[in-house]
């Protein structure tokens, strides 16, 4: 079965700053996708990148990036130019490439915004 | 098509009672997920649905929880007499068939149970 850790429960970053966040994974997939997903006190969940694993380009969304490492199945997101608005629990999550798709979530990582 | 949408968004029980939740995906979406999220953890999958067929259910859906999505549209889910474990959020999410496309999560329902 596959399982997704995330072993920071907690994170805090100076507005402005880079924060890293880190994810690992285990499969015995050779193709699937990996997510960032980010869920603000409003509660619903959002995107916040993809990553397919045939893909050996790390995936970027404008601030956010991420740090693809298959064989050592790491998936890092990195937040550049911190802001108030990215306060919000953040879940690794996987999926196999076919079938149902179904999500497989990290325990999330919260992190915190210092003005 | 506003997103996918939960109701009601708290649910408050007496332990043993019966409670139903609903589900709008987006119009065009076949594919149809419910996830429960307990305090402090992720979301777990519950179980999924292609157009009106449930294809799959996970072991976390005891007897006690039934799901339908009767002609492919809304969907129910409807735990019967309900413990004070079942307390949790409980996700929707919807999503068009094909892997290029990303899942649309409702705001959920918190069930409390007391």
């Amino acid at each position: 079965a596959q399982t997704v850790t995330q072993s920071q429960p907690e994170m805090s970053v100076q507005e402005a700053e880079t924060v890293t966040l880190s994810c690992t994974y285990d499969t015995s997939e050779s193709d699937y996708y990996l997510f960032w997903y980010k869920q603000p006190p409003s509660r619903q969940m959002i995107l916040v990148i993809r990553q397919e694993a045939y893909k050996q380009q790390n995936a970027t969304e404008n601030r956010f990036s991420v740090n693809f490492q298959k064989a050592a199945k790491s998936f890092s997101l990195k937040i550049s130019d911190s802001q108030l608005g990215d306060a919000a629990m953040y879940f690794c999550a996987y999926s196999k490439n076919f079938g149902n798709e179904k999500l497989t979530f990290g325990t999330g990582t919260r992190l915190t915004i210092i003005p | 098509d506003t997103g996918v949408s939960q109701n009601p968004r708290h649910k408050i029980t007496k332990r043993g009672q019966n409670v139903t939740f609903r589900c709008d995906p987006i119009s065009e979406h076949n594919r149809l997920y419910w996830y429960r999220q307990t305090l402090g953890q992720g979301p777990e999958f519950l179980t999924y649905f292609q157009n009106e067929a449930q294809l799959e259910k996970s072991r976390l859906l005891s007897d006690r929880f039934s799901a339908e999505r009767p002609k492919g549209s809304f969907s129910t889910l409807e735990i019967q007499r309900t413990e004070q474990g079942d307390s949790a959020m409980y996700l929707c999410a919807s999503r068009p068939q094909g892997a290029d496309y990303g899942y649309t999560f409702g705001s959920g329902t918190r069930l409390t149970v007391v």
